[in-house]
């Protein structure tokens, strides 16, 4: 059973439009969402992330939105950047245990 | 180095042989995670350890898998009987977080293990 879905293996966005990628959750037991992005041969790092009790956290070009409602999220960047050219994963967390279930990923080409 | 450190970075083994992967969390940090990535895939869920023990391993697929983190810092995940199934970049990630809820995880750069 997969807890944490990304539906869109890619994306590709014109520079300086908005990217958008979202990521769908069925274990209602979540209560802290990740983002993290990885590049070619590189371990994932860290992007933004989000409490349950909140809907939206806005770092710099990067917001990501919660609707707990949908028990979906989104991940905005604008403006898109060539360097943001990467995949992106979304990771579920139930505090109680600890364990980080981490999505399918969505590979992101912005183009120049 | 201050992050978390991989060992090998690359190795090729033949079927059924055994294999031993390092990882180096940063130092203090108490929590330590073995995922596994499939070309194509997520990262998947293998065992946490906070302090010495391991406190969820139900993400080992079966009993040839193995991880131990005898002093609290440097963990060794160990593979018996190798399998081509097996082939996967093994990650490592650490978290300092005790309290306070979930924090980052901090990945290193993967191992990644070809089984021939």
């Amino acid at each position: 059973d997969q807890q944490v879905k990304q539906n869109s293996p890619s994306l590709s966005v014109q520079e300086g439009r908005i990217s958008i990628l979202n990521c769908d959750y069925t274990n209602s037991m979540f209560d802290y969402f990740l983002w993290y992005k990885k590049y070619p041969a590189e371990g994932p790092t860290f992007l933004i992330s989000i409490s349950s009790i909140k809907d939206k956290n806005e770092d710099g070009r990067f917001t990501v939105f919660l609707n707990k409602s949908a028990k979906h999220l989104s991940l905005h960047i604008v403006p898109s950047q060539p360097g943001d050219s990467a995949v992106y994963f979304c990771a579920g967390i139930d505090s109680g245990t600890y364990k980080y279930i981490f999505g399918t990923g969505t590979r992101l080409k912005v183009l120049a | 180095g201050a992050g978390v450190s991989q060992t090998p970075s690359n190795k090729v083994t033949e079927k059924g042989k055994y294999v031993e992967l390092r990882c180096d969390p940063i130092s203090g940090h108490t929590a330590l995670y073995w995922y596994r990535q499939s070309l194509g895939q997520g990262p998947e869920f293998l065992i946490y350890f906070q302090g010495t023990g391991a406190a969820d391993d139900s993400g080992l697929p079966n009993d040839r898998f193995f991880a131990v983190r005898p002093e609290g810092s440097v963990s060794t995940l160990k593979i018996q009987r190798t399998e081509r199934g097996d082939s996967a970049v093994y990650l490592c990630a650490s978290s300092g977080t005790g309290t306070g809820g979930p924090g980052e995880l901090f990945f290193g750069e993967g191992s990644r293990l070809t089984v021939l």
